[in-house]
């Protein structure tokens, strides 16, 4: 079975710059979740998606940061403009069952973004 | 708001050496409580969760137990091999925010031949 597959790895901007982060899911998981990891710190959720509906972006930054599922399935993350404090790795992960407080969360490699 | 905490580390131990990594967490209702495990240069994996209180989570030899009355959620392991070695986050999902998790900042474990 895939994975969470996450693109690109690696991506260095300049600030001011646009850019966007991309998520496959595992197939058939109903929920997707993007998080942002700072060096030293645990994963801090910004948005959650149960199928296309976000049902959870209260700690995304909508001022710069955009996301969309589009169909339910892979996810896009953007952030534009980038501001040098938007350096971290960027985690996506998905879960099977909507709302249960007890699913296990599947995470792909993360995106680490370097602001110059 | 929900928070966990974890042991400071990094954690340096010697094969075959006992581990423990503290966790403690704050919740207002009743959450279900995870162990994920980061090996280097890979993402995020469940390592062991419990769901209600006095629940024993365990696998590949670790094992911690949801304590309620002192907000717990320990991860400890007998004896730890070099292929322990990698950032351990105590983690809980919050029943008021159904599939909301917090996350602690992470303890590194080393472990030495």
């Amino acid at each position: 079975e895939a994975g969470v597959v996450q693109s690109p790895r690696y991506k260095i901007i300049e600030k001011k710059q646009p850019v966007a982060f991309w998520c496959n899911p595992i197939s058939g998981h109903n929920t997707l979740y993007w998080y942002r990891q700072n060096l030293g710190q645990g994963p801090e959720l910004l948005i959650r998606y149960e199928n296309e509906e976000a049902v959870d972006d209260s700690q995304l930054p909508k001022d710069r940061f955009s996301a969309e599922r589009l169909k339910g399935v892979d996810s896009t993350l953007k952030i534009q403009p980038a501001e040098l404090g938007d350096s971290a790795v960027y985690l996506c992960a998905s879960s099977e069952n909507s709302g249960s407080v007890s699913d296990t969360q599947y995470f792909g490699p993360g995106t680490r973004l370097t602001v110059l | 708001g929900d928070s966990v905490t974890q042991m400071e580390g990094p954690v340096t131990l010697s094969e075959e050496a006992f581990l423990t990594i503290n966790c403690t967490y704050t919740a207002t209702g009743y959450p279900s409580l995870f162990w994920y495990v980061q090996y280097p240069g890979e993402g995020l994996q469940l390592l062991l969760k419990a769901t209600k209180a006095d629940d024993k989570g365990s696998n590949k030899g670790f094992e911690a137990t949801y304590r309620k009355e002192t907000t717990s959620f320990h991860l400890e392991k007998g004896s730890v091999q070099v292929s322990d070695s990698a950032v351990y986050f105590c983690a809980l999902s919050d029943r008021t925010n159904a599939g909301k998790s917090t996350f602690g900042d992470g303890t590194t474990l080393t472990v030495k031949p």
